[in-house]
């Protein structure tokens, strides 16, 4: 188990459903960020949180939306997802706010089929 | 455009063996290089490498950073079946963005 815990650890969902993954740590982390995983290949990041502020977008799709309520939380917000949304999505957490150089710490991650 | 290469891409090897894992980057303001070992789930943190250390051990694994050659490796000695997974490479340069590798997939069979 890690310190960043994600909720659900498994989603299987409608294209026509709205639906929201969490992500929670109590390391006193200032950046938080999401990532989403194919089979087979590296996470490529989507969003990045620094001090609850949105600090980077990847140019996601809308129907990806990312919330930050406070400093230990993050959510992601699915509506409307496609079939090519199912992945492994991660979330990870850093000390340093995204400005320094500390490492980057991952969540177990939420498997989500889209049906 | 960033860009972080691993290989082998994948490695089958007997427990006890020793195997050296390779990543080679091209980054422009490079900060650290990252070392994760990712079984089912979540990415696990094994080293970061900056300018300012740049070989890192702990128990069987020890990596090093080539700063001239602008690359890494990772070595796992005595290997065990345990130390089966993908081990991801990740470039980090000013900001926060993490580039990843591929990945190189280790399998140790017993």
């Amino acid at each position: 188990d890690t310190e960043v815990t994600q909720t659900p650890k498994h989603l299987v969902m409608g294209m026509t459903n709205k639906k929201s993954l969490k992500c929670e740590q109590h390391m006193g982390h200032r950046a938080m960020y999401w990532y989403k995983q194919k089979a087979k290949k590296p996470p490529e990041l989507m969003f990045v949180y620094s001090y609850e502020k949105l600090s980077i977008n990847e140019s996601v799709p809308s129907r990806f939306s990312p919330e930050c309520p406070n400093s230990s939380l993050l959510n992601l917000h699915l509506h409307a997802l496609q079939p090519e949304d199912s992945a492994l999505y991660l979330c990870a957490s850093s000390q340093d706010g995204g400005v320094g150089n500390q490492p980057q710490h991952f969540g177990d991650g939420t498997r989500l089929s889209i049906l | 455009e960033d860009k972080v290469v691993q290989s082998p891409l994948s490695l089958v090897v007997h427990e006890g063996d020793t195997v050296t894992l390779n990543c080679s980057y091209e980054v422009t303001n490079f900060r650290s290089l990252l070392w994760y070992k990712q079984e089912k789930k979540a990415p696990t943190f094994l080293f970061m490498l900056t300018s300012s250390g740049i070989e890192k051990k702990s128990g069987r694994l020890s990596s090093i950073l080539d700063k001239k050659e602008l690359s890494s490796i990772l070595n796992i000695t005595a290997t065990q079946t345990g130390d089966s997974a993908i081990y991801l490479c990740a470039v980090r340069r000013s900001g926060s963005r993490l580039t990843f590798g591929e990945g190189t997939q280790l399998t140790v069979n017993p």
